[in-house]
C-alpha cells in the first residue's frame, strides 16, 4: 500500500518549456514534502521542500505546490534545461510527535529534457 | 565540506557471504538513515540513529540485518548470509535538525 505515489513513471519536455511533476499522498499525518533529484550512480539530491502550513515555495526556477484538500503536490520547473534530466523522487514525511522523520518516497519520474 | 560518503561502491556477494556495508555521514550531522532501494522502485526505509543510539530498526527486513553506530558518526550495515533478493542499492543519509536529509552515493550490493 503506497503512501506516496508518482503515477508517472516518465515525462518529456522541451527545453525551454515547463516541467510539471506531480505526487499524490494518503497519509493524512505527512506535514512535510520534500523533491529529491537522482542522477544515474548517484545518491538522492535534495531540491525543494514544503512544509503542510504553506501552499507554495519557490526556490529559482523550482517551485513546489501543495493541494492538502487534494493530498496533492507538484514540481514545476521553468525553464526545463537538458542538465535537469534525472530521476525525480517525491518524499513524505511527518514531524509531528517527535517523529524521526524516516522519509516515505514515491517510485520516481524519469524527466528527459529535449535540446 | 564533504559530503555523506559511503564504501564500497559496487558490492558482489555469493549467496550465504556476510557483507559490510559503511558510511560516513556529514560531520556534526545528529542524524543518521539507512534506505534500501530496489530496481525501479523509490528509497525505502530501513533503520534510524540519532548519535549512538538506534531509535528505529522498524524497517530492517530480517534478523540477518543488523546495524551500528558506536561513536555516533560513522555508520555499517551488515546482512548476514546474503540472499538473492538482499540485492539492492544501500542507501545511507544524514542530517542536522531539519528534515532535508542528505544522501550518499550508494552501495550496490549484488548477490550471485
Amino acid at each position: 500500500d503506497q503512501q506516496v505515489k508518482q503515477n508517472s513513471p516518465s515525462l518529456s519536455v522541451q527545453e525551454g518549456r515547463i516541467s510539471i511533476l506531480n505526487c499524490d499522498y494518503t497519509n493524512s499525518m505527512f506535514d512535510y514534502f520534500l523533491w529529491y533529484k537522482k542522477y544515474p550512480a548517484e545518491g538522492p539530491t535534495f531540491l525543494i521542500s514544503i512544509s503542510s502550513i504553506k501552499d507554495k515555495n519557490e526556490d529559482g526556477r523550482f517551485t513546489v505546490f501543495l493541494n492538502k484538500s487534494a493530498k496533492h503536490l507538484s514540481l514545476h520547473i521553468v525553464p526545463s534545461q537538458p542538465g535537469d534530466s534525472a530521476v525525480y523522487f517525491c518524499a513524505a514525511t511527518s514531524r509531528g510527535g517527535g517523529s524521526q522523520g524516516n522519509l516515505i518516497f514515491g517510485k520516481g519520474t524519469k524527466l528527459s529534457v529535449k535540446p | 565540506g564533504a559530503g555523506v560518503s559511503q564504501s564500497p561502491r559496487y558490492k558482489v556477494a555469493k549467496r550465504g557471504q556476510d557483507v559490510a556495508l559503511r558510511c560516513d555521514p556529514i560531520s556534526g550531522h545528529v542524524s543518521l538513515f539507512w534506505y534500501q532501494q530496489a530496481l525501479g522502485q523509490g528509497p525505502e526505509f530501513l533503520t534510524y540513529f540519532q548519535n549512538e543510539a538506534q531509535l528505529d530498526k522498524s524497517g530492517l527486513p530480517s534478523d540477518r540485518f543488523f546495524a551500528e553506530r558506536p561513536e555516533g558518526s560513522v555508520s555499517t550495515l551488515k546482512i548476514q548470509r546474503t540472499q538473492q533478493e538482499d540485492s539492492a542499492v544501500y542507501l545511507c543519509a544524514s542530517s542536522f535538525a531539519a528534515y532535508e536529509q542528505y544522501f550518499g552515493p550508494g552501495t550496490r550490493l549484488t548477490v550471485t
